[in-house]
């Protein structure tokens, strides 16, 4: 079985500021790690993802998050955020060794950027 | 190329009647996979399917269930509503390999009364 926690349900930043979501997961076997955001009203869009290689991945839009194997983390970080980063962010795994596409999530993390 | 398109966008049952959605995954697609999406149990995998197979299975009752066609287009039915079946149901689609990205259509708001 495998959970995921993220630790902040919301997070409020001023704009142009840091921000980092905190996501840690559990599981019996080796995963692989996604950040999903979600826009107002709308699905879930891939941010990013780790299957292996470095530990550090990147976003086109200026995200980057660390797979830290010993504290079995994966937070989310960005050096300085813009309005439009406003949206709800996810953290999820899935068993690596799976066939398909079985995402478990966690609570998600909303962000709002204030001007 | 269109994206994942679900139908209806809003749906108000009552309790006790059964509902079925539609999912249009991207064109060449053929794994659509779907999600619970609450405010207190958060996003919620249900069932996925590939080529007409159902490839993994969440931990929802029987009362859910899915299917998928020949062209990909799946459908999930929920019968014998209840209130906390009220949810957000976001569909997503992908070529078939294993964890590979999602593309999530904006989903079917469905309220229980």
């Amino acid at each position: 079985a495998q959970s995921v926690t993220q630790l902040d349900s919301q997070v409020p930043v001023f704009e142009e500021a840091p921000v980092e979501l905190r996501c840690n997961y559990s599981s019996s076997v080796s995963v692989y790690l996604f950040w999903y955001v979600q826009y107002p009203n709308q699905g879930l869009q891939l941010l990013l993802k780790y299957l292996s290689g470095s530990t550090l991945v990147e976003s086109i839009n200026g995200f980057e998050a660390e797979f830290n194997k010993s504290q079995t983390s994966f937070h989310l970080r960005k050096p300085s955020v813009h309005i439009s980063d406003t949206a709800e962010y996810f953290c999820a795994v899935s068993d690596m060794g799976a066939a398909g596409n079985k995402l478990t999530f966690g609570g998600g993390t909303r962000v709002l950027v204030k001007p | 190329k269109a994206g994942v398109t679900q139908t209806p966008r809003y749906l108000i049952k009552t309790r006790g009647q059964q509902v079925t959605l539609s999912c249009s995954p991207i064109s060449g697609h053929r794994s659509v996979s779907w999600y619970q999406q609450t405010p207190g149990q958060g996003l919620q995998f249900l069932f996925e399917y590939f080529s007409e197979t159902q490839r993994n299975k969440g931990n929802f009752p029987g009362r859910f269930s899915g299917r998928q066609f020949s062209n990909s287009r799946s459908e999930m039915n929920v019968s014998t509503l209840e209130l906390g079946d009220s949810a957000l149901y976001l569909c997503a689609s992908t070529a078939g390999q294993a964890n590979e990205k999602l593309f999530f259509g904006s989903g079917t708001q469905l309220s229980v009364l």
